[in-house]
């Protein structure tokens, strides 16, 4: 069975300083991944997705994700925080993409301090 | 840009009553999903949906729970006789066709309180 474990339920940082979010997966077959945000009263939205090519995978608003497969990790960044970046980010895995289930992590929530 | 929709935003009902809970997919999509969130735990994958039928449930997705696309548009999540454990946020999702890496996109959640 898949399984995700995102560490930390709360990260705070400051503006202007290196977002790291971890996400560790556990997948019998190679993984699809994936970065979702979710802003206050907004759905998720999807930030990355790492799909079996390039290991560095680059999304939406400066966030970037490392896919590890000695270290079953696909660890989200940004280098320089923005206020705006304060939001709730799961990371997902599948097994054969985007039309099967995902399974989410509980969620790290990001701060971000001026 | 083209985005999920549900409504209501939030469902405030008493145990043992029916609730449904409405979705509008992207118009050219074709899978379609329930997820659901308990305050403070993950989220996880209720159901999907497919040709006009379910496709793979979890096993939360009991006998209290149906799916149903009654027209071309919208995609229901009904729950038969509420508990106090169904106190969630739901979030509805669909994606198109074909491929791996399709992205499922997500409606902004209807929470349902159940009490």
């Amino acid at each position: 069975a898949q399984s995700v474990t995102q560490l930390g339920s709360h990260v705070s940082v400051s503006e202007g300083a290196l977002v790291l979010l971890r996400c560790n997966y556990s997948s019998s077959v190679p993984p699809y991944l994936f970065w979702y945000v979710q802003y206050p009263n907004q759905g998720l939205q999807l930030l990355l997705k790492y799909t079996s090519a390039a290991t560095l995978v680059k999304g939406i608003n400066g966030f970037e994700a490392e896919f590890k497969k000695s270290e079953t990790s696909f660890h989200l960044t940004k280098p320089s925080a923005h206020m705006s970046d304060a939001a709730e980010y799961f990371c997902a895995v599948s097994e054969s993409g985007g039309n099967t289930p995902l399974v989410f992590g509980k969620g790290t929530r990001l701060s971000v301090i001026a | 840009e083209p985005e999920v929709t549900q409504t209501p935003s939030h469902q405030v009902t008493q145990m043992g009553q029916e609730v449904i809970l409405r979705c509008v997919p992207i118009s050219n999509h074709l899978y379609f999903y329930w997820y659901r969130q308990i305050l403070g735990q993950k989220v996880e994958f209720l159901v999907s949906f497919y040709n006009n039928e379910i496709s793979e449930k979890s096993e939360i997705f009991d006998d209290q729970f149906s799916v149903e696309r009654p027209d071309g548009s919208n995609f229901t999540l009904k729950i038969r006789s509420t508990k106090l454990e169904d106190s969630a946020m739901y979030f509805c999702a669909s994606s198109a066709q074909g491929g791996s890496g399709n992205i499922q996109y997500f409606g902004a959640g209807t929470r349902l309180s159940v009490l």
